[in-house]
């Protein structure tokens, strides 16, 4: 059965610290690999990861990908209380038609 | 811009009610997905519609329907509700084969 784990489950930092959210997965026809933020509502898109070894930056946060062993890390650098949420991990399927998520990590980041 | 909507936003309903979540998108997108989201349980996905006409069932369709309307709409009805599907739910929707999802901003939905 197809899956995606993430880990930790929740995550207490102060400000200023730096944070790595790890992603496994095991998806039989895999296409991409997705994090999103997750506040109080809706999710929403950070990166999605296709190739190994290529990191996808954007301000703080970057991410990359290993297909060899089949996950993903997400990091954050000089953390913000602005960065706490849930993140989610998802991967999407090769027919483009599903996407399996994985159950998030809750990250708090204290002042 | 105002991407996929959803409602209702909040709904309580009695055991055994039915009711019809709807869900618009305005960009145009072939893809659209209805997902519930529990504590501990990440987001699960009930069924979507890869494009006008049709319609699959994901991880957990067991107790729903779809309709997908047209393009832009996609509707998910519960018809005889029961406590378990006590959730909340989101739509979504994406460019077929881009891997981006764009998310409503859910229904709480409670069923006492």
């Amino acid at each position: 059965e197809d899956k995606v784990v993430q880990s930790p489950l929740s995550l207490v930092v102060h400000e200023g610290d730096t944070v790595t959210l790890n992603c496994s997965y095991e998806v039989t026809n895999f296409r991409s690999l997705l994090w999103y933020k997750q506040e109080k509502k809706a999710p929403t898109f950070l990166f999605m990861l296709t190739s190994s070894g290529i990191e996808k930056k954007s301000g703080r946060l970057s991410s990359i990908l290993d297909k060899k062993e089949l996950f993903s890390i997400l990091n954050i650098t000089a953390t913000q209380t602005g960065d706490s949420a849930v993140y989610l991990c998802a991967v999407e399927e090769n027919t483009g038609n599903q996407f399996y998520f994985g159950t998030g990590t809750s990250l708090t980041v204290i002042p | 811009n105002a991407g996929v909507t959803q409602t209702p936003k909040f709904q309580v309903l009695k055991t055994g009610q039915s009711m019809t979540l709807q869900c618009a998108q305005d960009m145009n997108h072939n893809s659209m997905y209805w997902y519930r989201q529990d504590p501990g349980m990440g987001l699960r996905l009930i069924y979507y519609s890869a494009s006008e006409g049709t319609t699959d069932k994901g991880e957990v369709p067991n107790g729903y329907n779809v309709s997908r309307l047209n393009k832009r709409e996609f509707s998910l009805r519960l018809e005889s509700a029961a406590p378990s599907q006590t959730s909340v739910y989101f739509c979504a929707s994406s460019v077929r084969n881009t891997g981006e999802l764009f998310f409503g901003e859910g229904s709480r939905l409670t069923v006492l």
